[in-house]
Order: C-alpha cells, then sequence, then structure tokens
C-alpha cells in the first residue's frame, strides 16, 4: 500500500503571497491532520479533516485554512504569508477512528522570504 | 503551556545497551501515547501506542510503559541499534479530541557503534 504523499515537497515564497499544499493519504484513510513544525515550536497541529468536514483545529490565525475532497485528499492553503511561516508542514492520515493511528507523509518544506 | 515534555534533549548511548526515552504530561484528559521517530527532512514514523488502560506495550525491541498516576510515559529499546539514531517524539491525544496529536519537544537519540 503506498503510504501519504505530500506535494510539492520543497517550496519558495515570498512575504505576502499564498501557497496551496497537496496531501494524498493512504487509500482507504478518510482522515487527514495537518500539522506545523518549526524549530522553535516543535509540532504543531493544524487541522483535522474527516469526509469532507473539519472536525477540529489548532490554534493557528485565519490565514491558515484547509480543505479535503470526495476522494479524502486534502489540501491547505496559507495566504498572506509571514517570515514566521517558514516551516515543514506534515499531513498525517489514519482510518478516522477515535484511536486509529495517524501515518505521516515526508512533508512540505515551505520558505518565506 | 506544554502539555507534554520531553525534558532531555538528547540521549547518547552504546549499540547494545538499552536506550530509554521518558516523557511526562500534564493533561490528565490524555488517554492515548503514541512514540513516532523522526529522521532529518522526513515525516515521523508511528513506533508504537499504548492506552490508558494498559501499563505496558510491547512490539519486539520496543517498549513503552505508562505510569497515569505520575503522568510519565516511557520507551525502551532494548537491544539499541545505530540504526535507532534519530529524534523520538511522545505524543499524546484525548479521546474527546483524538485526532489531534499534541506532541512533545523530541529527544535526539545518538547510538554509537
Amino acid at each position: 500500500k503506498a503510504g501519504v504523499t505530500q506535494t510539492p515537497r520543497y517550496l519558495i515564497k515570498t512575504r505576502g503571497q499564498q501557497v496551496t499544499l497537496s496531501c494524498s493519504p493512504i487509500s482507504g484513510h478518510r482522515s487527514v491532520s495537518w500539522y506545523q513544525q518549526t524549530p522553535g515550536q516543535g509540532l504543531q497541529f493544524l487541522f483535522e479533516y474527516f469526509s469532507e468536514t473539519q472536525r477540529n483545529k489548532g490554534n493557528f490565525p485565519g490565514r491558515f485554512s484547509g480543505r479535503q475532497f470526495s476522494n479524502s485528499r486534502s489540501e491547505m492553503n496559507v495566504s498572506t504569508l509571514e517570515l514566521g511561516d517558514s516551516a515543514l508542514y506534515l499531513c498525517a492520515s489514519s482510518q478516522g477512528e477515535t484511536t486509529d493511528t495517524q501515518y505521516f507523509g515526508p512533508g512540505t518544506r515551505l520558505t518565506v522570504l | 503551556d506544554q502539555q507534554v515534555k520531553q525534558n532531555s534533549p538528547s540521549l547518547s548511548v552504546q549499540e547494545g545497551r538499552i536506550s530509554i526515552l521518558n516523557c511526562d504530561y500534564t493533561n490528565s484528559m490524555f488517554d492515548y501515547f503514541l512514540w513516532y521517530k523522526k529522521y532529518p527532512a522526513e515525516g515521523p514514523t508511528f513506533l508504537i501506542s499504548i492506552s490508558s488502560i494498559k501499563d505496558k506495550n510491547e512490539d519486539g525491541r520496543f517498549t513503552v510503559f505508562l505510569n497515569k498516576s505520575a503522568k510519565h510515559l516511557s520507551l525502551h529499546i532494548v537491544p539499541s541499534q545505530p540504526g535507532d539514531s534519530a529524534v523520538y517524539f511522545c505524543a499524546a491525544s484525548a479521546l474527546d479530541s483524538s485526532y489531534k496529536l499534541i506532541f512533545g519537544s523530541g529527544t535526539r537519540l545518538l547510538v554509537r557503534p
């Protein structure tokens, strides 16, 4: 079974621009979660989608948004990029039940100049 | 407020010996705990998990112990191998928001040949 895939793997943007990151979950998985990893804050939960609905949201500003499609693929969008948004963005998928293990993709490294 | 803490940023162990990685948590609502291993520029890889109804879970060389009264869990790796060198993250979730993992800051394990 193929793992979680994320595109692109690397991205360079400038302040004020917007960016869209994509995540394809493991086949059969209906839940997709997004996390941000930075050296200062570690791994932080952004949001989670299940059956195209956002079920949970972390403490990030409204510039961070996401969506999920009917095939469970998910995208996250960051608008009006700031230097502090430079991070590794990780997507994880699971079957969606309460104690299902989340399996992570390789991440997208976003650099904001 | 850091709800999951890994107080040792690094650990160095001789090959063949036991590695013990520790994790403390403050939120008594956490009832599911996981350990992930992470190499640079890759997503976290799931290692082992434990629910709050157990105090021990074993999978090959990896054993996780949970002490609910002390709000403490540990990961034991026996015997340690050089390929185990990576950053290890402890994560926790609560039943009412189990899709949201709260991560510790990680412990860098170095296994010396």
